[in-house]
């Protein structure tokens, strides 16, 4: 089955204390990409990376990190987690936006809360 | 820079009538790619449809059907006979050609009234 997977899906933490959310695919898929969610405000993209080795910003990156070592994951770090960090995320993937078939895949979202 | 901009935040109606969601988008790429998703109460995201802009056909799939126009930045999302599982909230997106980000309107939040 295709399929995005994010873990942890909640994570209740406290400023500053570093941490990650992994996300992995399954359908060898070279584009993936992390959103945030917040209300007002729609999706916001932090970071995308159409293969390995490269990645970019996107219209919020400020605060996290990310890395694609392998084509299936693409985690997200917050290396000091501040309560503006406090977010719906989402972790999608697809083969690009460019071409068919051009279904991006979201995983099911990480409630974070930063206190 | 990419901006979208959703301007109905939230729209009501009742079953089987028609709704339009409307989507306004900025940027200064002749080619660029336009995309609708979902997002049920339940959470997920769900991808709808991409659109090139090199091509105008409007296109039906079903109940939905995409109207875009060049000449108005525009890019709206038809549903016809809204069923209660329409009820969602819808976003529209935009990427331009020169890189692989993508920018998101507010959403507009759309509840269908049985």
């Amino acid at each position: 089955e295709a399929q995005v997977t994010q873990n942890p899906r909640y994570l209740i933490t406290v400023t500053g204390k570093k941490l990650t959310v992994t996300c992995s695919q399954n359908m060898n898929h070279e584009y993936m990409s992390w959103y945030r969610q917040d209300p007002g405000l729609g999706l916001r993209q932090i970071y995308y990376s159409m293969n390995v080795e490269v990645t970019d910003k996107g219209d919020v990156p400020e605060g996290y990190k990310v890395s694609r070592k392998e084509k299936r994951n693409f985690p997200l770090i917050l290396e000091s987690p501040s309560p503006n960090q406090t977010s719906l995320y989402f972790c999608a993937s697809s083969l690009s936006l460019r071409v068919q078939p051009d279904t991006q895949y979201f995983g099911p979202g990480t409630r974070l809360t930063v206190l | 820079a990419q901006k979208v901009t959703q301007a109905q935040t939230e729209i009501s109606v009742v079953e089987k009538e028609d709704v339009t969601l409307d989507c306004v988008y900025e940027t200064r790429d002749t080619t660029y790619y336009l995309f609708w998703y979902k997002q049920p109460p339940s959470g997920e995201l769900v991808f709808l449809i991409r659109r090139n802009s090199f091509d105008e056909q409007n296109e039906i799939s079903g109940r939905y059907s995409w109207n875009f126009q060049k000449s108005t930045s525009s890019f709206n999302f038809t549903i016809t006979a809204s069923q209660v599982v329409d009820s969602a909230v819808y976003f529209c997106a935009l990427s331009d050609f020169g890189n692989e980000k993508l920018t998101f309107g507010t959403g507009t939040r759309l509840t269908i009234i049985p």
